[in-house]
């Protein structure tokens, strides 16, 4: 069965603060993306990655980095955390090729006061 | 523009009818792959059904159907004999291209009610 593991459900930070959230995928995929959705926009690709240590922008990456140093996890940093990036934020992993159909995690909530 | 839109941001169906849940693309890509995911309140997006852009026959899986109307790019979901648990959002999506790691575009979603 697939899985997709994320850190958190529910996160509160402060605006200023460092934020990792961390995801986990066992099915051996390629292929790592990190989403936020918000409501009336749908998801929203910030980054995806290819490949261990690759790492490419997705539609609104500002504010946000990645890091991929092993195959199954793919991390989101908030380098300083602002009230703006309080989100619904969803990871998925996909295998490169075919279908390539995207499995999501169960999402962390972020709020940032 | 809009790539991918879901006209309907919220639909109320009575239990056992069937309902169809509106999908349009927009991709000059010849190849390109679409999807619907649903998402309960528990927030997780579960993946329901995919259709190819050069399969021949409209996807189905179990009580999901995916009505592929290729000329008008339109890519509509119909669950037949909705229950309770079809309460959910859910989202179309489409996939262009087929090489390298492949971004999906999402709709805005419905919001699909069923009532006793």
């Amino acid at each position: 069965d697939v899985k997709v593991t994320q850190s958190s459900r529910y996160l509160v930070k402060r605006t200023g603060e460092k934020v990792f959230l961390e995801c986990v995928q066992d099915m051996d995929h390629e292929n790592m993306f990190w989403y936020r959705q918000d409501p009336g926009l749908g998801l929203r690709l910030i980054y995806f990655s290819y490949d261990v240590k690759m790492k490419e922008k997705g539609d609104i990456p500002e504010g946000y980095s990645v890091s991929r140093e092993k195959k199954e996890r793919f991390s989101l940093i908030l380098e300083s955390a602002s009230t703006n990036q309080t989100s619904m934020y969803l990871c998925a992993s996909s295998l490169a090729g075919g279908q390539d159909t995207q499995y999501f995690g169960p999402g962390t909530r972020l709020t940032v006061l | 523009a809009q790539k991918i839109t879901q006209t309907q941001p919220g639909m109320f169906v009575q239990e056992k009818e069937a309902v169809t849940l509106d999908c349009t693309y927009d991709t000059s890509d010849p190849s390109y792959g679409l999807f619907w995911y649903k998402q309960p309140s528990s927030g997780e997006m579960i993946f329901l059904i995919y259709q190819g852009s050069y399969d021949q026959q409209n996807a189905t899986e179990g009580r999901y159907s995916l009505n592929f109307q290729k000329a008008r790019k339109s890519a509509n979901l119909v669950i037949s004999a909705s229950q309770l648990g079809d309460s959910a959002m859910y989202f179309c999506a489409m996939r262009e291209g087929h090489q390298g790691a492949q971004k999906l575009v999402f709709g805005q979603g419905t919001r699909l009610t069923i009532n006793p």
